[in-house]
């Protein structure tokens, strides 16, 4: 099952630099997206979602665009931080269905 | 700030043996949800739970689990007899009115 991929299983960045991580997704039938950040033995943390009525959502120094056609979301992280490093998770779900799919997560790190 | 709040952290158990995992869910929220990452894997779905009842389940979910709502904060998952690829980090979450689901620190399984 590969409806949510993340194709870089990892990513460094400079501190104050922007970040950007990917997702592509193959179910046409997912409308709402999220963005999860996961430090090593915690729970994934709620970062910012983004409804398939948007192309953009905004969050203080995290934005996630939506390309419908494409079937592609991605975060910007601006500017990057050394607290930013994690492995951070896409997911998607159907509006009415409880069930979130995830993708395998990319991991970041912050070069200081 | 509200989180979901997950007991034990570590559950150690021979195979064949009763586990409960316990969760305390974010006071208002009326959503609830159990995932399990296998290590080196995704974040896998298994239960919704609304309104004291299974709202959805994956193929994962099958006669082994259940999942009850004791009291007014307890949220539970039983898995009646443990096999040793029930070994997983289990995450508990849930949701108010909107769609982001906020998830717990997870408790790690291992079935020996």
């Amino acid at each position: 099952d590969q409806q949510v991929k993340q194709n870089s299983p990892s990513l460094s960045v400079q501190e104050g630099r922007i970040s950007i991580l990917n997702c592509d997704y193959t179910n046409s039938m997912f409308d709402y997206f999220l963005w999860y950040k996961k430090y090593p033995a915690e729970g994934p943390t709620f970062l910012i979602s983004i409804s398939s009525i948007k192309d953009k959502n905004e969050d203080g120094r995290f934005t996630v665009f939506l390309n419908k056609s494409a079937k592609h979301l991605s975060l910007h992280i601006v500017p990057s931080q050394p607290g930013d490093s994690a492995v951070y998770f896409c997911a998607a779900s159907v509006y009415g269905n409880e069930k979130l799919t995830f993708g395998t997560g990319t991991r970041l790190t912050i070069i200081p | 700030e509200p989180e979901v709040t997950q007991t034990p952290s570590h559950q150690v158990t021979q195979m064949g043996q009763e586990v409960i995992l316990r969760c305390v869910p974010i006071s208002n929220h009326l959503y609830f949800y159990w995932y399990r990452q296998i290590l080196g894997q995704k974040v896998e779905f298994l239960v919704s739970f609304y309104n004291n009842e299974i709202s959805e389940k994956s193929e994962i979910f099958d006669d082994q689990f259940s999942v009850e709502r004791p009291d007014g904060s307890n949220f539970t998952l039983k898995i009646r007899s443990t096999k040793l690829e029930d070994s997983a980090m289990y995450f508990c979450a849930s949701r108010g009115q909107h769609y982001e689901q906020y998830f717990g620190p997870g408790t790690r399984l291992t079935v020996t």
